[in-house]
């Protein structure tokens, strides 16, 4: 147990639902991020937050909306999604002073 | 194109090999190397190197980074069927930015 959860693991949805995930973590951090993880590709960095503030959008689809209520928690709303956005989605967090992430469980997404 | 390049792509050992997978990156304002484990689902830290020649071990493990020639190495010894999973390399640039490598797999065969 890495003291990053994240729910649902499994999800599937059709092109027009809307749907959300959530990360949370017990360690204290002030970092969270949302990695994508395709099939023979490098994680993909999403989003970044410190302090509960936006500090990182690497061009990603509006489709993707992040929300970072407090330090401890950390969203990702899904909204007319298309079948290549099915992906392992990763949530990791870190001391904003030190570079070590701590990665949760994933959530496997499905785009039918 | 890709910031961080990993080799082999994939790995196949008996036990009690060593092995030694590389890392090599291209970033504009590096700071910091790290490696991670990847079993079924969330990456595990292994390392972080931020300075040159200075090695960093634990257990069977190792790994030290070359920032002149822009790469890393982890190694390691007498391997175990524990050890199969797919090892990441990832690089931190100034300003919270990531940058991962595809992984190298690696399977450990009793």
């Amino acid at each position: 147990e890495t003291g990053v959860t994240q729910t649902p693991r499994h999800l599937v949805m059709g092109m027009t639902n809307k749907k959300s995930l959530k990360c949370e973590q017990h360690l204290g951090h002030n970092a969270m991020y949302w990695y994508k993880q395709s099939a023979k590709k490098p994680l993909e960095l999403m989003f970044v937050y410190n302090f509960k503030e936006q500090t990182e959008n690497n061009s990603v689809p509006s489709r993707f909306s992040p929300e970072c209520p407090n330090s401890s928690h950390l969203f990702l709303h899904l909204h007319t999604l298309q079948p290549e956005d099915s992906a392992l989605y990763l949530c990791a967090s870190s001391h904003t002073s030190s570079s070590e992430q701590y990665f949760g469980p994933g959530t496997r997404l499905t785009v039918t | 194109e890709d910031k961080v390049v990993q080799s082999p792509l994939s790995l196949v050992v008996h036990e009690g090999d060593t092995v030694t997978l590389n890392c090599s990156y291209e970033v504009t304002n590096f700071r910091s190397l790290l490696w991670y484990k990847q079993e079924k689902k969330a990456p595990t830290f292994l390392f972080m190197l931020t300075s040159s020649g200075i090695e960093k071990k634990s257990g069977r493990l190792s790994s030290i980074l070359d920032k002149k020639e822009l790469f890393s190495i982890l190694n390691i010894t007498a391997t175990q069927t524990g050890d199969s999973a797919v090892y990441l390399c990832a690089v931190e640039e100034v300003g919270n930015q990531f940058y991962f490598g595809t992984g190298t797999s690696l399977t450990v065969i009793p």
